[in-house]
């Protein structure tokens, strides 16, 4: 069955460095990759949508790779800030005339100042 | 905009009884889910609606049962609740079918069977 892995462990790191958060895949060919943010308490925001056509995306300090070969998709943050602690989880989904996303478990994302 | 609305926010329950989830979104939408979120599990499809008077079945139906009598409201039923069924419940809706479309969340219902 398909299976969505992201980093179980939290990530700590310093403020003004750059997070990259992982996204790998198995026993699944995702048309396009979606990144989304839930803090606590919160339901999931939407980040960033990543087609199977696209190497790389950014929005402003975001930037996501998507690499159909090594079936993985890379979240990074750069500049990260103590606000963008929170969790990232990734969700894979394929064209097959409804929207059928895979969630990973997600990662939980820690910057201190 | 108040976007997708969940209610209640939190509820106990105890073995055997029955409750309704309703989620509320005023963005226009065709399509609505339900997910679960477990511990280590990730969001997980409970049963999901491509329109007015349409549900389906996702990941994870047994036990659950939706209707969605009008476009705007889709509605999560436990007709006797399980400790099992002990979760936070995230209604979802989106516009685009073609894959692509970004889902927006409710806020989240904390349900806990006793």
């Amino acid at each position: 069955s398909q299976k969505i892995e992201q980093n179980s462990e939290a990530l700590n790191i310093q403020e003004g460095k750059t997070a990259t958060l992982t996204c790998n895949y198995t026993n699944y060919s995702p048309a396009y990759l979606q990144w989304y943010r839930q803090d606590p308490g919160r339901g999931p925001v939407f980040l960033l949508l990543i087609r199977e056509n696209e190497k790389e995306k950014r929005k402003e300090r975001l930037k996501v790779t998507f690499d159909t070969t090594l079936k993985q998709s890379l979240f990074h943050i750069t500049a990260s800030q103590p606000a963008d602690s929170a969790t990232y989880l990734c969700a894979p989904g394929r064209n097959t005339g409804f929207q059928k996303l895979v969630f990973g478990t997600g990662t939980r994302l820690l910057v201190s100042p | 905009n108040a976007g997708v609305t969940q209610t209640p926010k939190f509820r106990v329950l105890k073995t055997g009884q029955s409750m309704t989830l309703l989620c509320a979104q005023d963005m226009n939408h065709e399509y609505m889910y339900w997910y679960r979120q477990d511990p280590g599990m990730g969001l997980r499809l409970i049963h999901y609606s491509v329109g007015e008077g349409t549900t389906a079945k996702g990941e994870v139906p047994d036990g659950y049962n939706v209707s969605r009598l009008k476009k705007q409201n889709f509605l999560l039923g436990l007709e006797s609740a399980a400790p099992s069924q002990t979760s936070v419940y995230f209604c979802a809706s989106s516009y685009s079918a073609g894959g692509t479309g970004e889902l927006f969340f409710g806020e989240g219902s904390r349900l806990t069977v006793l």
